[in-house]
């Protein structure tokens, strides 16, 4: 069983450019969560989603970010006119969420953006 | 501000020692809690886990206490080893009208001595 994929590896990006984080959850999973986790600290939770559905953005700056899960195909964590501050590593992490608050979320291997 | 932290920003010990890397939390709604192993340059892995209704649970070499009163979780990692080198989160599963998140501490930076 494939774990959470994540591509690119490694993104760099000059300052305005676009970029584009692309998650494809575990085999049976529907739920992707993205967090964001700069240099010596801890993740932090940016957007929750569903299949089709935004379910907490609450995490996630009102612009220039923007998150989506389509129907087929991976989940994707948009950047728009990137900025120097955007230079972090990206984690998507995947649940089955069987039972509420109690599903464990495994995580991908991370995208880590420079933006230069 | 967060809801998880830890005591201790590193820790060093010696290969074969016992290692105990602390955290605490103060939502006491949560009711699901996660210790997560992180390695240079990879995602966090799950180690183990412990629901609220439980205040201790072993895996292999690992064991998670949740002290529910004082609101503060312990991993302990038996007969460390070199291998066990790397920074381990805590992380309390929030949840909210509906949603659930992960919120994480700053991390615990392990390291084992040869």
């Amino acid at each position: 069983n494939a774990g959470v994929m994540q591509n690119p590896r490694h993104l760099v990006r000059r300052r305005g450019q676009e970029a584009r984080l692309r998650c494809s959850p575990m085999k049976g999973h529907s739920h992707v969560y993205w967090y964001r986790q700069l240099p010596e600290e801890g993740l932090k939770f940016m957007v929750y989603l569903q299949k089709e559905n935004i379910i907490d953005e609450s995490g996630m700056p009102k612009e220039r970010f923007s998150a989506e899960f389509p129907k087929e195909g991976p989940s994707i964590l948009r950047i728009q006119q990137v900025v120097r501050g955007d230079s972090a590593a990206y984690f998507c992490a995947s649940s089955p969420r069987v039972a509420a608050s109690t599903d464990t979320q495994y995580f991908g291997p991370g995208t880590r953006l420079t933006v230069l | 501000g967060e809801n998880v932290g830890l005591h201790l920003p590193t820790l060093s010990v010696q290969e074969g020692d016992n290692s105990i890397i602390n955290c605490a939390y103060s939502n006491s709604a949560s009711d699901y809690f996660i210790w997560y192993k992180q390695e240079s340059g990879k995602g966090p892995q799950f180690i183990i886990d412990i629901r609220s209704n439980m205040d201790k649970r072993q895996g292999q070499r690992v064991t998670v206490l949740l002290n529910k009163t004082v609101k503060h979780l312990s991993l302990q990692i038996a007969a460390t080893q070199p291998g066990d080198s790397a920074v381990y989160f805590c992380a309390e599963n929030l949840t909210q009208g509906g949603s659930e998140k992960l919120v994480f501490g700053k991390g615990t930076k392990l390291t084992v001595n040869p």
